[in-house]
């Protein structure tokens, strides 16, 4: 069965520094994995998404992943935080051998300290 | 395009009472979900379409009904509300059924809370 961990529910970054939200997955068969991003009071909006074209995946706002197999990881980068960044992230896995497409993480809230 | 739509954003019942939320999506996609965001649960399946006619179960069903009587739209039922259905429940369309690369477009959630 597909599942995704976040560690970390909640992260603060300074405006300008890296920053690194992490994301495991657990798949049977190979996954195909997505990042959302929420802003405050709005929907969910899809950043990137890898499915096995290339394992550096580049997103909107300057955000990328790195898919890991080996560490079955899919971890979303940016190199300099801003203050627009805030905002709560998911991670989700495809479900290709069940009913439903999609599983979500329990989501990482990002803070940018000014 | 409108994209996915919701109505309405914020609702206030009272436990026991019925009420629908409202979602639509103008760009002919056929599947069709409904999740509930809580804190620190991320966000749960509560059902889904994959076309006009066809819908199923996913983890959190229990006191929800759901229709697809068209491709346009798909309501959320809540049968006889309870303080535990407190919580923002988003819709969300993807183009294919089958398609498990799909973005999924998310509307901009329903805020519903039960006394």
């Amino acid at each position: 069965a597909q599942s995704v961990t976040q560690l970390g529910s909640h992260v603060s970054v300074s405006e300008g520094a890296l920053v690194l939200l992490r994301c495991n997955y657990s798949s049977s068969v190979p996954p195909y994995l997505f990042w959302y991003v929420q802003y405050p009071n709005q929907g969910l909006q899809l950043l990137l998404k890898y499915t096995s074209a290339a394992t550096l995946v580049k997103g909107i706002n300057g955000f990328e992943a790195e898919f890991k197999k080996s560490e079955t990881s899919f971890h979303l980068t940016k190199p300099s935080a801003h203050m627009s960044d805030a905002a709560e992230y998911f991670c989700a896995v495809s479900n290709p051998s069940g009913t439903y497409k999609y599983i979500f993480g329990t989501g990482t809230r990002l803070k940018v300290l000014a | 395009n409108a994209g996915v739509t919701q109505t309405p954003k914020f609702q206030v019942l009272k436990t026991g009472q019925s009420m629908t939320l409202q979602c639509a999506q103008d760009m002919n996609h056929e599947y069709m979900s409904w999740y509930r965001q809580d804190p620190g649960m991320g966000l749960r399946l509560i059902h889904y379409s994959v076309g006009a006619g066809i819908t199923d179960q996913g983890e959190v069903p229990n006191g929800y009904n759901v229709s697809r009587s068209t491709t346009e739209d798909f309501p959320l039922r809540l049968l006889s509300a309870a303080p535990s259905q407190t919580s923002v429940y988003f819709c969300a369309s993807s183009y294919s059924r089958r398609q498990i690369t799909d973005t999924q477009y998310f509307g901009p959630g329903t805020r519903l809370t039960v006394l």
